[in-house]
This record gives C-alpha cells, sequence and structure tokens, in this order.
C-alpha cells in the first residue's frame, strides 16, 4: 500500500539553525501539507501546497518556514533559524486524486524536531 | 478561530464492550469530517471519514454526523486492546486545504 515517508526521523540542531525536513508524498497524490505537533498538544496545519504553490498558510507558518517541491518526488519543510519553541513532531500529509477539497489527507510517520 | 473539542478523557471500557467518542465543532460550513487513531510517538492514521449526515459503518466502527448540531462521534464495537490509543476528530476548512484536529481522546480498552 502506497505511503507518505519522511526523513529524517529524528533531527537534533542548535538554536538558530537551520533545518530542512524531507517527504515524499504518496506519487499520484497532488495537494500536500505540513503539520507540526508540539509535545502533548493537537496536531496544528502549517501549509498547505498544490501545483508548486502555496495553497493556504497558517499563523505559525511566518517567514522563518518556507516549502518547496525540488523534484517529481519530493516536498520539503525549510526552518530558517530554528527556535526552542519550533521543537516538535512535524508530519507530512498528502491528499488528492480528485478535487482534494475535503478529502482523505495521509500522513508521513513524522520527524521529531529537537532544538537546544 | 476553528474550534474542534474533544472530550480529553482518559476513556477507559473493558474489553468487548462499546466506546463512544464524542467531538463537536464550530465551523457551520465544515463539510468533510475524519476520524484518526494516534499512538503515542506515531502519526495519525485514518480510522474513518464521514461527509453526509447519518452514520457510517466500516467494520467495528460507526461515524456518526450531525451537521446541524455541529457533533460527530466515533462508535467503537466489540472494542480490543489494540484499540487502545489516542483518537483524533478532524475537521475540514471550508477550502478543503486544511484539517482543524481536536486535543484527541485517549481510550485504554482492559483486557
Amino acid at each position: 500500500e502506497p505511503e507518505v515517508t519522511q526523513t529524517p526521523s529524528h533531527q537534533v540542531t542548535q538554536m538558530g539553525q537551520e533545518v530542512i525536513l524531507r517527504c515524499v508524498p504518496i506519487s499520484n497524490h497532488l495537494y500536500f501539507y505540513w503539520y507540526r505537533q508540539i509535545l502533548g498538544q493537537k496536531v496544528e496545519f502549517l501549509v498547505s501546497f498544490y501545483n508548486n504553490e502555496i495553497s493556504e498558510k497558517s499563523e505559525i507558518f511566518d517567514d522563518q518556514f518556507s516549502v518547496e517541491r525540488p523534484d517529481g518526488s519530493n516536498f520539503t519543510l525549510k526552518i530558517r533559524s530554528t527556535k526552542l519553541e519550533d521543537s516538535a513532531m512535524y508530519f507530512c500529509a498528502s491528499s488528492g486524486l480528485g478535487t482534494g477539497i475535503g478529502e482523505t489527507q495521509y500522513f508521513g510517520p513524522g520527524t521529531r524536531l529537537l532544538v537546544l | 478561530q476553528k474550534e474542534v473539542e474533544q472530550n480529553s478523557g482518559p476513556l477507559s471500557v473493558p474489553e468487548g464492550a462499546i466506546a463512544s467518542l464524542n467531538c463537536t465543532y464550530s465551523d457551520r460550513v465544515s463539510q468533510s469530517f475524519f476520524w484518526y487513531r494516534q499512538y503515542s510517538g506515531k502519526s495519525p492514521e485514518l480510522i474513518m471519514s464521514i461527509y453526509s449526515n447519518g452514520d457510517k459503518e466500516d467494520g467495528r466502527f460507526t461515524a456518526q454526523l450531525n451537521k446541524a448540531s455541529q457533533y460527530v462521534s466515533l462508535l467503537i464495537r466489540d472494542s480490543q486492546p489494540s484499540d487502545s490509543a489516542t483518537y483524533l476528530c478532524a475537521v475540514s476548512s471550508n477550502t478543503g486545504n486544511q484539517f482543524y484536529f481536536g486535543t484527541g481522546t485517549s481510550l485504554t480498552v482492559i483486557p
């Protein structure tokens, strides 16, 4: 069964450093997302991406964040200058064989980011 | 701010019993509703989606949606210890481009 994959599974970085989280969405999906979950809290939407551009972004997704689809398979989230409060589990998701509106989103296993 | 509310639990049921999980949402225009299961330290795993008022059954799981009351529930029949997890209610935005998640209900099925 096709699945979303993410690398690395764990990332430890120093405050102020740049990190890139990588995702390979399900191959024929058209819509891609990033969510984060701070330990013990709810899953929060960061950004959605379709047709090589951002569709929507949340207040969390400020200028420190960026997304890119550098090739036909990868989808990346970059945090330019990490802060302590960026420590969280980051989930990539994909959906959309049709309109993508309200369709099921399938989640990857996540990258646990720890900022020291 | 779109809100999705769930009882955080913990909810404990004996093996073989019915577990009932509830969720309310604030955005009246929401059209798509989902239940995910999340084991500790793992990613959300889809249990069911529901789009229309009424019941939708899939094996031991039944989702119920009442848009007028802005309420969605999940029933788990014949609960098994392997069902012990946190259950997340998710509601799509009116554009469908983002999901709003509740904080989740922790379920423990006691053998």
